[in-house]
């Protein structure tokens, strides 16, 4: 059974720059998620997806953060303009029936 | 607010010796607790998910244990392939994920 993939596996780019990740779940997993993991803490919910649809989005900074799941299968996640403190390993997992998650290798990003 | 913390923030074993990692958390109405070992670079890996207290699971040199407030994952002899940050989680009511901080072990040859 194949992962959940994402593109870049690293990103450094200059603060205020923008860049996008990309992600696709697992085949027939509803549900995709990102998180936000900074260096020696546990991963945060970011945005939850149903489908094509936003189940929350209580935590992403709306001002900079945007994602999106068009039909409902991959997605991308974008920042504009980074800041420093962006600097992180942004995670996309995916949900099957059982309840559990599968995660990706994460794509990490630096901002200098 | 569901929470989830965890302890101790580090451990440092010798190759053989036994201890356990614990996972503290506050949720309304448990709807599983799911361990997953991170090694670095990676993303979590799925260990085990529990669902009531009593519930014990069992891999390898790992077993983990479930109580009303707080999970245990006891490693028995570990070896320094062991060496990981090992993450617990609890779904809230979205269905989303809350992680605790993680325990990063390191386990001595």
């Amino acid at each position: 059974e194949a992962g959940v993939a994402q593109s870049p596996r690293y990103k450094i780019i200059e603060k205020r720059q923008s860049v996008a990740f990309w992600c696709n779940p697992i085949s027939g997993h509803a549900t995709l998620y990102w998180y936000q993991q900074i260096l020696g803490q546990g991963p945060k919910l970011l945005i939850q997806f149903q489908n094509n649809g936003v189940v929350d989005d209580s935590q992403l900074p709306k001002d900079r953060f945007s994602a999106e799941r068009l039909k409902g299968v991959d997605s991308t996640l974008k920042i504009q303009p980074a800041k420093l403190e962006d600097s992180a390993v942004y995670l996309c997992a995916s949900r099957s029936s059982t309840g559990r998650a599968f995660f990706g290798q994460g794509t990490r990003l630096t901002v200098v | 607010e569901d929470q989830v913390t965890q302890s101790p923030e580090a451990l440092r074993l010798q190759e053989g010796e036994s201890s356990s990692l614990n996972c503290s958390y506050t949720v309304s109405g448990l709807r599983g607790l799911f361990w997953y070992r991170q090694d670095p670079g990676k993303g979590p890996e799925f260990l085990f998910t529990l669902y009531s207290a009593g519930e014990e699971k069992e891999k390898e040199r790992l077993k983990a244990t479930l109580t009303k407030k707080e999970s245990f994952l006891h490693i028995t002899a570990p070896k320094p392939e062991d060496s990981a940050t090992y993450l617990c989680a609890v779904p809230n009511y979205g269905q989303n994920f809350v992680f605790g901080p993680g325990t990063r072990l390191s386990v001595l040859p």
